[in-house]
């Protein structure tokens, strides 16, 4: 059975860091693209970043140059540094697995709140 | 421009069928996948690809695409099936679109 359990999420001041976790289960987890999403309170699912096998990172412009994804194959981990946060980020952020055909599991979410 | 666009809300009777809609011009070369969302859980994926049901989505869910405009159809909608759906794509990027949502009531 695939399980993504998230971890690392809190309360952060605007212009801290914040580091998310995800480990992985029940597949292989070095072969499958891996994705952030993020969902604000009452609001839509937004695209955070992701990253490829070969630990290519890719992200919206919304957070480039802020966030750095990566991933750790020896310890079926996801990861997520999130630096110089603002309130919009503020969020349940969301680990997911894109299989052959998109995005096909998701964990539970984390939930991080900036704020002073 | 690599964006999603939803209807925010639609209301179908029950048992009656239902057309989700997704806009965008990714659409035009990548597939939608659907996801159903119920309040305080994690998004669930319904449709992928040209039109296929992971395993243990009941077959009233259907997807269809023509042009820029991806469809999630609900044939004989449940109470169970309302829930906020969302579209999701890609571009030729790499980069990841999700549409804004569309809230589904079932009257």
């Amino acid at each position: 059975e695939v399980q993504l359990v998230e971890s690392g999420g809190g309360l952060v001041q605007p212009g801290g860091s914040l580091r998310l976790s995800c480990a992985a289960s029940g597949f292989t987890f070095s072969s499958y693209d891996m994705h952030w999403v993020r969902q604000a309170t009452g609001k839509g699912l937004e695209w955070v970043s992701a990253i490829g096998t070969a630990g290519d990172p890719y992200y919206p412009g919304s957070v480039k140059g802020r966030f750095t994804i990566s991933r750790e194959n020896a310890k079926n981990s996801l990861y997520l540094q999130m630096n110089s946060l603002r309130a919009g980020d503020t969020a349940v952020y969301y680990c997911a697995r894109e299989g052959k055909n998109g995005i096909d599991y998701w964990g539970q979410g984390t939930l991080v709140t900036v704020s002073s | 421009s690599s964006e999603l666009t939803q209807d925010p809300a639609v209301s179908v009777a029950l048992g009656q069928t239902v057309r989700i809609t997704c806009q965008g011009d990714s659409l035009r070369s990548y597939y939608a996948s659907w996801y159903q969302q119920k309040p305080g859980q994690a998004p669930v994926l319904v449709i992928y690809g040209k039109n296929n049901r992971p395993s243990g989505i009941p077959d009233r869910f259907s997807g269809s695409s023509s042009g820029n405009t991806a469809s999630l159809t609900i044939t004989g909608a449940q109470a169970e099936d309302e829930a906020d759906y969302y579209c999701n794509s890609r571009d030729s990027s790499g980069n990841h679109l999700f549409g804004g949502g569309t809230k589904l009531t079932v009257l």
